[in-house]
């Protein structure tokens, strides 16, 4: 089945600087990948996502890149403010079918003001 | 707009009690149902996934079950909880037609 692993667990910036989370996957197959925030207590809440049909995506300062052949994924944060500070999970799944995703075990973001 | 529900939000129970908490979701037919667990401070692993009424997949072997009784009920069950059942459990659902996951919010349980 699919193997997801994220690198680092725990990544602390200063405010205003750039954040850059990576992930890999196993499953050639896999051609959905998407990144959650999970505040403390909190639900985890989509905030960006990828099919495996396209490299990039952007959404104002978060976006993500995707490498098909090296199977890994990233998640790139410019500008960094307190608020985005909290647990981000990166994960992997089929599109089809149960469409189960299989998530990476977090990092855990700290922006220092 | 789809929305999902979850309840109770926390839950104490003693250890060898049963267990039940249900998901629904709202404006969406057929969806497909997830339980995952989250032990504090880790991931999320996959409990349970449905893809029809009656259909239940299983993860991971322990003493949890889940069922779907309706369309789009999802209930996860215990007949005695263990200490290790303690955790985060979210439930969640995704479609064809809906990218990703939206998780319901949550319920806390500590088993003591």
């Amino acid at each position: 089945g699919e193997n997801v692993e994220q690198h680092p667990s725990t990544l602390s910036v200063q405010e205003g600087d750039s954040a850059v989370i990576k992930c890999t996957y196993s499953d050639s197959a896999s051609n959905y990948f998407p990144w959650y925030k999970q505040e403390l207590g909190k639900r985890p809440q989509l905030i960006i996502d990828i099919r495996s049909n396209v490299g990039e995506k952007k959404d104002q300062r978060i976006a993500v890149t995707l490498n098909k052949t090296a199977k890994h994924f990233s998640l790139h944060i410019t500008e960094t403010q307190p608020e985005d500070s909290a647990v981000y999970f990166c994960a992997a799944s089929k599109s089809q079918g149960a469409q189960k995703l299989v998530f990476g075990q977090g990092t855990r973001l700290t922006i220092n003001p | 707009s789809q929305t999902i529900h979850q309840w109770p939000a926390t839950l104490v129970q003693p250890v060898g009690s049963p267990l039940s908490l249900e998901c629904t979701v709202e404006g969406t037919s057929n969806p497909n149902l997830y339980w995952y667990r989250q032990a504090a401070g880790r991931g999320l692993q996959l409990l349970f996934y449905s893809v029809g009424i009656g259909q239940i997949s299983s993860e991971v072997p322990q003493n949890l079950s889940a069922s779907r009784p309706q369309d789009r009920q999802f209930i996860l069950s215990s007949k005695k909880l263990l200490l290790s059942d303690s955790g985060f459990y979210l439930c969640a659902w995704s479609s064809a037609l809906v990218h990703g996951y939206t998780f319901g919010s949550g319920t806390r349980l500590t088993v003591v």
